[in-house]
């Protein structure tokens, strides 16, 4: 099956960009995610990517997807105090139609 | 944006009890409904897909006389835990697939942490 991959850990220093990588085994899948998770909260959908696309931008967010070695990354732009999360990065394709997740990156930024 | 309530947000009971957690869509229709579990430190384990007016499909190893999952309508899917043990312990996590959408999107609910003593 899908099986997606991140590293557990990034630190970073306030007003520095951050970069999560991600990546995946399925070719055929369609969208990718990036969620946030706070602690004790649910998940923010962050933003997402069609396979279709090499690269989206979004205010601070700049998600990157490279097919041919299945790498999605998400670059975070004068990283703040607040980005302090988890970042999880998830593919479509499971099959129910669900989100295949990696076990989440945890983002620290020190000011 | 949508909006996917979790209710209750955070429950403790005693072992052997059963426990509901409801996940409603706000403003959107969700055909399809996933229940997913988090351990600590985890990430997000798919546990069951619910689909409205049918039977709920679970995942390898998740028993479903366990997990009672009710799909009563486009808005609200039900997760029953019953006879609750303290290895049941954990943030169980629903997200709803916008219909209208095309399934493109799938909005999390907030979470239900829940403790068994």
């Amino acid at each position: 099956g899908e099986d997606v991959e991140q590293s557990l850990f990034l630190s970073v220093r306030e007003g520095d960009s951050s970069v999560i990588n991600c990546t995946y085994t399925d070719s055929s899948s369609t969208y990718l995610y990036w969620y946030k998770q706070e602690p004790g909260a649910g998940l923010q959908l962050l933003t997402y990517i069609f396979s279709n696309m090499d690269m989206k931008q979004d205010q601070r967010l700049t998600v990157l997807l490279n097919k041919k070695d299945k790498h999605l990354s998400l670059r975070i732009a004068d990283t703040q105090t607040g980005d302090s999360a988890i970042y999880f990065c998830a593919v479509s394709g499971g099959s129910q139609g669900n989100l295949i997740f990696g076990k989440g990156t945890k983002l620290s930024v020190k000011p | 944006g949508a909006v996917v309530s979790q209710h209750p947000s955070r429950v403790i009971c005693k072992s052997g009890t059963s426990v509901k957690i409801e996940c409603r869509s706000l403003d959107f229709q969700a055909t399809t409904m996933f229940w997913y579990r988090q351990f600590p430190k985890q990430s997000l384990m798919l546990m069951a897909t619910s689909n409205e007016g049918s039977k709920a499909t679970y995942e390898q190893g998740v028993e479903k006389d366990k997990f009672l999952i009710n799909h009563a309508s486009l808005t609200l899917s039900t997760l029953t835990v019953t006879s609750a043990h303290p290895e049941d312990s954990s943030f169980y996590i629903c997200s709803a697939r916008d219909r209208v959408a095309g399934g493109l999107k799938q909005y999390f609910g907030p979470g239900t942490r829940l403790t068994v003593l």
